[in-house]
This record gives C-alpha cells, structure tokens and sequence, in this order.
C-alpha cells in the first residue's frame, strides 16, 4: 500500500525568501501525487498534480514541485512567498486515477513579516 | 460553477447518537470521496463512491458507512457516535476518482459531546 510523509510539521520562512517543502512517499510503481493547500477556516485546494511526464510539475499561485524517482520524492517549491502563502500544505498519492488518495500529516507554513 | 456542497456546516451530537452527512458534488463529476481531519490524525480516508458504488474504503469500522444517490450526491452515516468520532468531516468530488485531483467542500464540523 502507498504511503507518504512529510518531515516537517512546521516550516518558517521570511516573506519574499524561497520555500521548499518535502514529501517522500512509499509506492513501488509510479504514483500519482499532489500537493493541495489549506488556509485557514478554508478548504483544501489543488495546487498541483503529477501522473507522468516532465518531472517538473507547475502550479497556481507561482507553486511548482519536482518529481524524483530516485528519492522518491516530490517537494513543493516557491522562489518568493508572500504573506498570504500562509496555511497548511499536504502532499497526496494515489496508485492510479481511481484508487483512494492517501493525504500526508501536512506541513504547516508560517510567513515572517 | 457550484463548487462542492456539505450540509450541515456544523453538528452537535451526544455519544450513542447517529449523523448523517451530505455532499453535493460539482455538476458532472461522478465520484465522490469522505475524509475525516483531525489534529492528531490529519486527513484519513473513510470511502469513495463512484456511479452509486463503495469503489475503495478506508479502514473505519463499520459505524460509518456511506452510499451515494443517482444524482452523485451522496450521504456518510455515522452510528452510535463516540466522543473519538469529532472531527471534520471533508466530502472530495472528482470526475472520475481521486487521480484527476479532488475539489473539496468546506467540511462538516462534528462535535460528539
């Protein structure tokens, strides 16, 4: 069965500095993963998604994430974070499109003025 | 477009007590996923129905159950709800199932009392 993790429950980052988030996941084939955000009082929003291929996936709100097979590994990137960035990002994999999507335990962003 | 639509947002029930839960899906989509948010335990994944069928499941105990209408609306029961069982309770619509990416609705906050 898959699995994902994200190491830090809690990451701090200056507004206007760069934001890497990590996600390693456990899925012997090629998984389809996501990062989805939640801000708060909000629901969860759909960031970006991967299935296949250039490993390098862009998103919305200037998000993009990396795809590396030989880590197992898809960390959310940002070059420049704006205050508003701050919520709770999850990372997600699934098997394949109708198999159920396991949800990481969520990184936590804060934003310093 | 409507997006996804949970009803009640919030619900007080008393232990012993049963809940019912719905969801109306985007317009067209024909799959339809429950989550249940915790602090402790993030995002776990409780069931998706797809075109009136249970297609994956979680590891919840039979207590909760769910099923889905014609219409891809669709319902989540909780029976004899225990003090453990408050959370928010998060309905994900997609096309087709979780790999084409989810839009959620804004929860059902469950307290049991």
């Amino acid at each position: 069965a898959q699995s994902v993790t994200q190491p830090d429950i809690h990451i701090t980052v200056s507004e206007g500095a760069s934001l890497e988030l990590r996600c390693n996941y456990s899925y012997g084939a090629t998984p389809y993963l996501f990062w989805y955000v939640q801000s708060p009082g909000q629901g969860l929003q759909l960031l970006l998604k991967y299935f296949s291929g250039d490993t390098l996936v862009q998103g919305i709100k200037g998000f993009e994430a990396e795809f590396k097979r030989s880590q197992s590994s898809f960390n959310l990137r940002k070059p420049s974070v704006h205050w508003s960035d701050a919520a709770e990002y999850f990372c997600a994999v699934g098997a394949s499109r109708d198999d159920k999507i396991i949800f990481g335990k969520g990184t936590r962003l804060h934003i310093l003025p | 477009k409507a997006g996804v639509t949970q009803t009640p947002r919030y619900l007080i029930k008393t232990r012993g007590q049963q809940v019912t839960l719905s969801c109306s899906p985007i317009s067209g989509h024909r799959s339809v996923s429950w989550y249940q948010q915790t602090p402790g335990q993030g995002l776990q994944f409780l069931f998706e129905y797809f075109s009136e069928t249970q297609r994956n499941k979680g590891n919840f105990p039979g207590r909760f159950s769910g099923r889905q209408f014609s219409n891809s609306r669709s319902e989540m029961n909780v029976s004899t709800l225990e003090l453990g069982d408050s959370a928010l309770y998060l309905c994900a619509s997609s096309v087709d199932g979780g790999g084409y990416g989810y839009t959620f609705g804004s929860g059902t906050r469950l307290t049991v009392v």
